[in-house]
């Protein structure tokens, strides 16, 4: 079962385009919400972040929008570019056990053609 | 350079015949983790430690062992290989337990098992 559900899988924009990856969560316990880049044969790298007290992040081109109450938060990728092509985790902390567990989404491939 | 390193990159092996992944990070880093990540499933968290002579399991540890003997280094062992170990490995770092402890992967091992 998985905790984080994330879609799409996969995701083809258009250079200049909005590329947009949702996530939905259960646990109310997840305190902290990243997103992870991953290029191919690369290991992940964060890409951006945000807690659960703030509705909205913004660093560059990346947005992460965060709705509490319906459990969900996404990624926008403003004026998607070919180098954007990557696989995308969104993911869910919770700090459980005296350790900070890590869920992650399934991934969403992402490839921006220009 | 900062860096988590994995070795071997590839590993093509057979059903039974142990073998071990290393795993090295040279940020002085006390959480290290392995994640196996598989298409449609995502990245799934196989053990975790939390600083040296400290591992406990994560959600998918069946057939997996590892050690941390040394602050830098989590190897990773499969004793007896099976082919659904067929799979892309990541080990990961953070300086701490804490909640927005930014994860930092390894370059990956894809490791095949005939």
């Amino acid at each position: 079962q998985q905790q984080v559900k994330q879609s799409p899988q996969s995701l083809i924009v258009q250079k200049g385009g909005i590329s947009i990856i949702n996530c939905a969560y259960e646990n109310t316990a997840f305190d902290y919400f990243p997103w992870y880049q991953q290029f191919p044969g690369k290991g992940p790298a964060l890409l951006i972040a945000i807690r659960p007290d703030v509705s909205e992040k913004k660093e560059g081109r990346f947005t992460i929008s965060f709705n509490k109450s319906a459990k969900q938060f996404s990624l926008h990728i403003m004026d998607s570019q070919p180098g954007d092509s990557a696989t995308y985790f969104c993911a869910a902390s919770e700090t459980s056990g005296g350790y900070q567990k890590v869920t992650f989404g399934i991934g969403t491939k992402l490839q921006v053609i220009p | 350079e900062a860096q988590v390193t994995q070795n071997p990159r590839y590993l093509i092996t057979v059903t039974g015949k142990k073998l071990t992944v290393t795993c090295s990070q040279n940020m002085n880093h006390e959480y290290m983790s392995w994640y196996r990540q598989d298409p449609g499933l995502g990245l799934r968290q196989i053990y975790y430690s939390m600083n040296v002579e400290v591992t406990d399991k994560g959600d998918v540890p069946e057939g997996y062992k590892v050690s941390r003997k040394e602050k830098r280094n989590f190897p990773l062992i499969l004793e007896s290989p099976s082919p659904n170990q067929t799979s892309l490995y990541f080990c990961a770092s953070s300086l701490r337990l804490a909640r927005n402890n930014e994860q930092f992967f390894g370059p990956g091992t894809r490791l095949t098992v005939l």
